[in-house]
This record gives C-alpha cells, structure tokens and sequence, in this order.
C-alpha cells in the first residue's frame, strides 16, 4: 500500500532532550512537509522541502531542524531550543509543479515533553 | 495569508445533508479552497478542492460564491462515521513555483446524530 508512514504513535521526552521524528514516505512525491498542532487548533507549517538536498522554513521553525538526504524521508528534529514541544506532529507529501495537488497526511506522532 | 473562519460546531441527524460553512473574504484569485477532515488524532484526510466552479465527488460537493468570498461544503447522506472536524484551508504558493501551504483555520466540529 502506498501511504506515508510516521513513527512512533506516542513519544515521551524529557525536558532538555532533543528527540527525532520519523516520516517516510512511498508515493514517490518530491515535495514534503512537517505541520505541528496543538489542541483546538489548526495546523501550523514548520518546514517543507520541494527537492532532496532542499528544504525552507515554514510559519514557526524556530527549534526545530530536519533534513532531506532521500526522497521519500524528512526526518524532523525538536531541539531544547523549542520553547513548547508538546504537541501533535503531522507529516504530509504531494506531487511537485501541478497545480491540483493535494497534500496527503501521515498518521502523526504525539510528543509529549515531560 | 487568506484567512477562513468557520463556524466553531454544528449537529446533524443522520441521514440529512450537511452543510458546513467557510468564509474566506481575503481570498486571492489564484488560491485555492481545500477541505479536510481530521478525526480525532489522525492526520487530516482531504475531501475536495475548487477554484470557481462547483465541485462535486464521491465524498461532497463543495459550493464557492461567485465572488469567491465564501464556500460551503455539503455532505449530502451524513453518516456517523461523518463525525470529525472539517478545515477549511486555504491554499498558498510558497518557494518556487510547484509547491504551496496549506493556511488552516480552527475548523468547524460536526457531530451527527442517531
């Protein structure tokens, strides 16, 4: 089947520790994304990445980093430089360069810093 | 960015036609309105998209003012498994050409009811 794929479900970090999120994807998309969301709340966009190699800041990167060495993973990292890291995180993927192209969603991941 | 503002909740009885309201009135001419659904603590499942035109799909159909200020979506049979909130987004070009965010707003919670 062909989807993306986010590991684990639930993660628990302490205060301080910097924690790697998983988001793979197999519908040979170019471009990826990682949004956050906190409860009540629509999703916000963290990073994105058009190409391998390639990625920009969304609306709230500070404290977080990722990385984009193949096409169908973009790994994110929350850095303690992240002020309020419990949330849930959602990664997403779509075609490049139509203009119908929908974004298709992960299951997510729900971080919870303790 | 566009923004949306939906209605915070709505009921409907099962087996009735669901209208979900969205306005939209920043909206530029070349951005599209998408909508979601998210149940509770998945990643949010795309239902349909438009530019101008009525769109209809297995799922919906999706109605757009003339003047683009505003759009409801219609899910005509609503089923219990209908129950999620519903985004109303907004989409925006960002980076090259090829590749856009999604502005989510806090999405409107449907309950149907037995």
């Amino acid at each position: 089947d062909g989807g993306i794929t986010q590991s684990p479900k639930y993660l628990f970090r302490k205060e301080g520790q910097n924690v790697t999120l998983s988001c793979e994807q197999n519908l040979n998309h170019d471009a990826m994304y990682w949004y956050r969301q906190d409860p009540g709340q629509g999703l916000r966009l963290i990073y994105y990445s058009q190409i391998v190699n390639d990625f920009q800041k969304g609306d709230i990167a500070e404290g977080y980093s990722v990385s984009r060495e193949k096409k169908e993973s973009f790994p994110l990292t929350v850095t303690s430089a992240q002020k309020n890291p419990t949330a849930f995180y959602l990664c997403a993927s779509s075609p490049f360069g139509t203009p119908y192209n929908e974004q298709f969603f992960g299951p997510g991941t729900r971080l919870t810093v303790l | 960015d566009a923004k949306t503002t939906q209605p915070t909740s709505m009921d409907c009885a099962e087996g009735r036609a669901a209208n979900l309201p969205c306005n939209h009135s920043t909206i530029s001419g070349n951005e599209y309105v998408y909508w979601y659904r998210q149940i509770h603590s998945q990643g949010p499942q795309y239902i349909i998209h438009g530019l101008k035109n009525n769109e209809t799909n297995e799922m919906a159909s999706l109605i757009i003012t003339e003047d683009r200020k505003s759009s409801t979506l219609i899910l005509p049979h609503a089923t219990l498994r209908d129950t999620a909130v519903y985004y109303c987004i907004v989409r925006v070009a960002i980076g090259t050409s090829g590749t856009y965010k999604y502005i989510f707003g806090t999405g409107t919670r449907l309950k149907v009811l037995a």
